[in-house]
Protein backbone atom coordinates (compact mmCIF):
# COMPACT_ATOMS: atom_id res chain seq x y z
CA UNK A 1 0.00 0.00 0.00
CA UNK A 2 0.93 3.52 -0.35
CA UNK A 3 3.29 4.86 2.58
CA UNK A 4 4.20 8.04 3.06
CA UNK A 5 7.29 9.14 5.54
CA UNK A 6 8.41 12.19 7.21
CA UNK A 7 11.24 13.34 9.79
CA UNK A 8 9.11 13.90 13.16
CA UNK A 9 10.90 16.99 14.48
CA UNK A 10 12.44 20.38 12.99
CA UNK A 11 13.74 23.21 14.61
CA UNK A 12 14.84 26.65 13.30
CA UNK A 13 15.78 30.09 14.30
CA UNK A 14 13.34 32.29 13.84
CA UNK A 15 13.80 34.11 10.32
CA UNK A 16 15.67 31.23 8.63
CA UNK A 17 14.13 29.20 5.90
CA UNK A 18 12.83 25.80 7.09
CA UNK A 19 12.99 23.05 4.54
CA UNK A 20 10.29 20.21 5.70
CA UNK A 21 11.01 16.84 3.53
CA UNK A 22 8.18 13.80 2.61
CA UNK A 23 8.68 10.72 0.41
CA UNK A 24 5.99 8.70 -0.85
CA UNK A 25 6.24 5.42 -2.33
CA UNK A 26 2.99 5.15 -4.80
CA UNK A 27 4.24 6.43 -8.34
CA UNK A 28 1.11 6.74 -8.86
CA UNK A 29 0.06 9.75 -6.50
CA UNK A 30 -1.01 12.71 -8.78
CA UNK A 31 -1.85 15.55 -6.22
CA UNK A 32 0.82 16.19 -3.21
CA UNK A 33 -0.57 18.69 -0.46
CA UNK A 34 0.89 20.16 2.49
CA UNK A 35 -1.07 21.03 5.49
CA UNK A 36 -0.43 22.98 9.05
CA UNK A 37 -1.89 21.62 11.84
CA UNK A 38 -1.64 24.02 14.78
CA UNK A 39 -2.41 23.10 18.54
CA UNK A 40 -5.68 22.07 18.97
CA UNK A 41 -7.60 23.49 15.59
CA UNK A 42 -7.80 21.48 12.36
CA UNK A 43 -6.08 20.62 9.07
CA UNK A 44 -5.61 24.24 6.52
CA UNK A 45 -3.95 23.37 3.45
CA UNK A 46 -1.21 25.22 2.84
CA UNK A 47 -0.39 24.19 -1.06
CA UNK A 48 -0.43 21.39 -2.93
CA UNK A 49 0.79 20.42 -6.49
CA UNK A 50 0.90 18.33 -9.47
CA UNK A 51 2.70 15.46 -10.12
CA UNK A 52 3.74 17.42 -13.78
CA UNK A 53 5.52 19.92 -11.47
CA UNK A 54 8.59 20.37 -10.33
CA UNK A 55 8.40 23.38 -7.97
CA UNK A 56 5.21 25.54 -7.07
CA UNK A 57 6.24 28.96 -5.27
CA UNK A 58 3.34 31.07 -3.08
CA UNK A 59 4.28 33.49 -1.26
CA UNK A 60 6.85 32.68 1.65
CA UNK A 61 5.85 29.04 0.49
CA UNK A 62 8.37 26.84 -2.16
CA UNK A 63 7.27 23.54 -3.02
CA UNK A 64 9.66 20.81 -5.04
CA UNK A 65 9.08 17.62 -6.35
CA UNK A 66 11.40 15.43 -6.95
CA UNK A 67 9.32 12.69 -9.02
CA UNK A 68 12.10 10.14 -9.90
CA UNK A 69 12.98 10.05 -6.08
CA UNK A 70 9.15 10.65 -4.80
CA UNK A 71 10.84 13.35 -2.38
CA UNK A 72 8.59 16.08 -1.57
CA UNK A 73 9.99 19.03 0.30
CA UNK A 74 8.59 22.12 1.34
CA UNK A 75 10.38 25.83 2.09
CA UNK A 76 9.20 28.13 4.16
CA UNK A 77 11.04 31.35 3.72
CA UNK A 78 11.54 33.94 6.87
CA UNK A 79 9.94 31.16 9.39
CA UNK A 80 8.17 33.31 11.88
CA UNK A 81 6.63 31.83 15.71
CA UNK A 82 3.50 31.50 13.82
CA UNK A 83 4.88 28.96 12.16
CA UNK A 84 5.00 26.77 14.67
CA UNK A 85 3.05 23.78 13.79
CA UNK A 86 2.81 20.30 12.85
CA UNK A 87 3.30 19.59 8.84
CA UNK A 88 1.68 17.35 6.73
CA UNK A 89 2.66 16.16 3.30
CA UNK A 90 -0.22 14.15 2.05
CA UNK A 91 -0.92 12.15 -1.48
CA UNK A 92 -3.59 11.14 -3.93
CA UNK A 93 -3.92 9.26 -7.25
CA UNK A 94 -7.07 11.17 -8.05
CA UNK A 95 -9.13 14.50 -6.68
CA UNK A 96 -12.25 14.50 -5.49
CA UNK A 97 -13.05 10.40 -5.41
CA UNK A 98 -9.77 9.49 -3.94
CA UNK A 99 -8.82 9.76 0.55
CA UNK A 100 -5.71 11.11 0.78
CA UNK A 101 -2.82 9.27 2.53
CA UNK A 102 -0.88 11.14 4.89
CA UNK A 103 2.73 11.26 6.07
CA UNK A 104 3.85 11.07 9.77
CA UNK A 105 3.90 14.87 10.48
CA UNK A 106 6.48 16.78 10.77
CA UNK A 107 6.35 18.69 14.32
CA UNK A 108 8.25 22.35 13.33
CA UNK A 109 9.40 24.51 16.77
CA UNK A 110 10.60 27.92 15.87
CA UNK A 111 13.70 28.96 18.38
CA UNK A 112 13.80 32.76 19.30
CA UNK B 1 -13.51 27.71 0.28
CA UNK B 2 -15.85 25.33 1.31
CA UNK B 3 -16.54 25.76 5.22
CA UNK B 4 -17.36 22.80 7.57
CA UNK B 5 -18.99 23.36 11.01
CA UNK B 6 -18.04 19.95 12.49
CA UNK B 7 -19.37 19.31 16.30
CA UNK B 8 -19.12 18.64 19.27
CA UNK B 9 -15.85 20.25 19.36
CA UNK B 10 -14.81 17.96 21.76
CA UNK B 11 -15.95 15.50 24.32
CA UNK B 12 -15.13 13.26 27.49
CA UNK B 13 -17.41 9.83 27.43
CA UNK B 14 -18.00 7.03 29.47
CA UNK B 15 -16.52 3.55 28.18
CA UNK B 16 -19.45 1.91 26.27
CA UNK B 17 -21.27 4.49 25.37
CA UNK B 18 -21.61 5.96 21.96
CA UNK B 19 -21.09 9.51 20.30
CA UNK B 20 -22.75 10.91 17.19
CA UNK B 21 -20.48 13.24 15.28
CA UNK B 22 -21.75 16.04 12.86
CA UNK B 23 -20.16 17.43 9.79
CA UNK B 24 -22.57 19.95 8.03
CA UNK B 25 -21.13 21.97 4.57
CA UNK B 26 -22.11 25.00 3.29
CA UNK B 27 -21.96 24.02 -0.45
CA UNK B 28 -23.19 20.86 -1.83
CA UNK B 29 -19.99 17.97 -1.71
CA UNK B 30 -20.37 14.69 -3.58
CA UNK B 31 -17.85 13.00 -1.26
CA UNK B 32 -17.44 13.42 2.52
CA UNK B 33 -14.21 11.55 4.23
CA UNK B 34 -14.08 10.78 7.87
CA UNK B 35 -10.48 10.54 9.28
CA UNK B 36 -9.17 9.50 12.53
CA UNK B 37 -5.77 11.06 14.17
CA UNK B 38 -4.71 8.96 17.22
CA UNK B 39 -2.84 10.90 19.58
CA UNK B 40 0.81 12.04 18.59
CA UNK B 41 -0.42 10.08 15.27
CA UNK B 42 -1.04 11.02 11.75
CA UNK B 43 -4.60 10.67 9.83
CA UNK B 44 -6.17 7.31 8.90
CA UNK B 45 -8.84 7.49 6.99
CA UNK B 46 -12.31 5.79 8.27
CA UNK B 47 -14.32 5.96 5.71
CA UNK B 48 -15.80 7.32 2.44
CA UNK B 49 -19.27 8.61 2.18
CA UNK B 50 -21.68 9.04 -0.81
CA UNK B 51 -24.99 10.47 -1.01
CA UNK B 52 -27.41 7.76 -1.37
CA UNK B 53 -25.11 4.75 -0.91
CA UNK B 54 -23.36 2.73 1.54
CA UNK B 55 -20.54 4.34 2.78
CA UNK B 56 -17.26 2.16 1.89
CA UNK B 57 -15.28 1.29 5.15
CA UNK B 58 -11.09 1.10 4.82
CA UNK B 59 -9.51 -1.60 5.93
CA UNK B 60 -9.74 -2.23 9.88
CA UNK B 61 -12.81 0.27 10.38
CA UNK B 62 -15.99 -1.71 10.31
CA UNK B 63 -20.37 0.14 9.99
CA UNK B 64 -20.61 -1.29 13.55
CA UNK B 65 -18.35 0.75 15.29
CA UNK B 66 -18.56 3.53 12.95
CA UNK B 67 -22.03 3.66 11.50
CA UNK B 68 -22.39 6.75 8.58
CA UNK B 69 -24.97 8.51 7.51
CA UNK B 70 -25.18 10.63 4.18
CA UNK B 71 -28.46 11.70 4.11
CA UNK B 72 -27.77 14.73 1.30
CA UNK B 73 -25.40 16.36 0.01
CA UNK B 74 -24.33 18.49 2.84
CA UNK B 75 -24.30 16.47 5.85
CA UNK B 76 -23.18 13.28 7.29
CA UNK B 77 -23.09 11.92 10.87
CA UNK B 78 -20.38 9.60 12.11
CA UNK B 79 -20.76 7.17 15.09
CA UNK B 80 -18.53 6.03 17.51
CA UNK B 81 -20.51 3.00 19.07
CA UNK B 82 -19.80 1.19 22.31
CA UNK B 83 -16.20 2.92 22.82
CA UNK B 84 -13.63 2.31 24.56
CA UNK B 85 -10.25 4.18 25.80
CA UNK B 86 -8.55 2.84 22.51
CA UNK B 87 -11.31 5.37 20.35
CA UNK B 88 -9.81 8.45 22.28
CA UNK B 89 -8.57 10.29 18.98
CA UNK B 90 -9.79 13.44 16.99
CA UNK B 91 -12.15 12.87 14.47
CA UNK B 92 -12.32 15.01 11.45
CA UNK B 93 -14.30 15.26 8.23
CA UNK B 94 -13.54 16.37 5.03
CA UNK B 95 -14.25 17.09 1.57
CA UNK B 96 -13.32 18.14 -1.83
CA UNK B 97 -12.92 21.06 -2.29
CA UNK B 98 -13.61 22.85 -6.16
CA UNK B 99 -13.09 25.79 -4.69
CA UNK B 100 -9.69 25.84 -4.26
CA UNK B 101 -8.88 23.87 -7.12
CA UNK B 102 -7.85 20.18 -5.95
CA UNK B 103 -7.75 21.40 -2.03
CA UNK B 104 -9.12 19.58 0.74
CA UNK B 105 -10.88 21.13 3.23
CA UNK B 106 -10.76 19.76 6.69
CA UNK B 107 -13.51 20.55 9.30
CA UNK B 108 -12.02 22.02 13.00
CA UNK B 109 -12.23 18.09 14.46
CA UNK B 110 -13.77 16.49 17.43
CA UNK B 111 -11.55 15.61 20.29
CA UNK B 112 -13.10 12.76 21.92
CA UNK B 113 -11.77 11.24 25.25
CA UNK B 114 -13.07 8.00 26.45
CA UNK B 115 -13.09 7.01 30.29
Amino acid sequence: GEDVEQSLFLSVREGDSSVINCTYTDSSSTYLYWYKQEPGAGLQLLTYIFSNMDMKQDQRLTVLLNKKDKHLSLRIADTQTGDSAIYFCAESIDFGNEKLTFGTGTRLTIIP
Amino acid sequence: SAVISQKPSRDICQRGTSLTIQCQVDSQVTMMFWYRQQPGQSLTLIATANQGSEATYESGFVIDKFPISRPNLTFSTLTVSNMSPEDSSIYLCSVEDRDRNYGYTFGSGTRLTVV
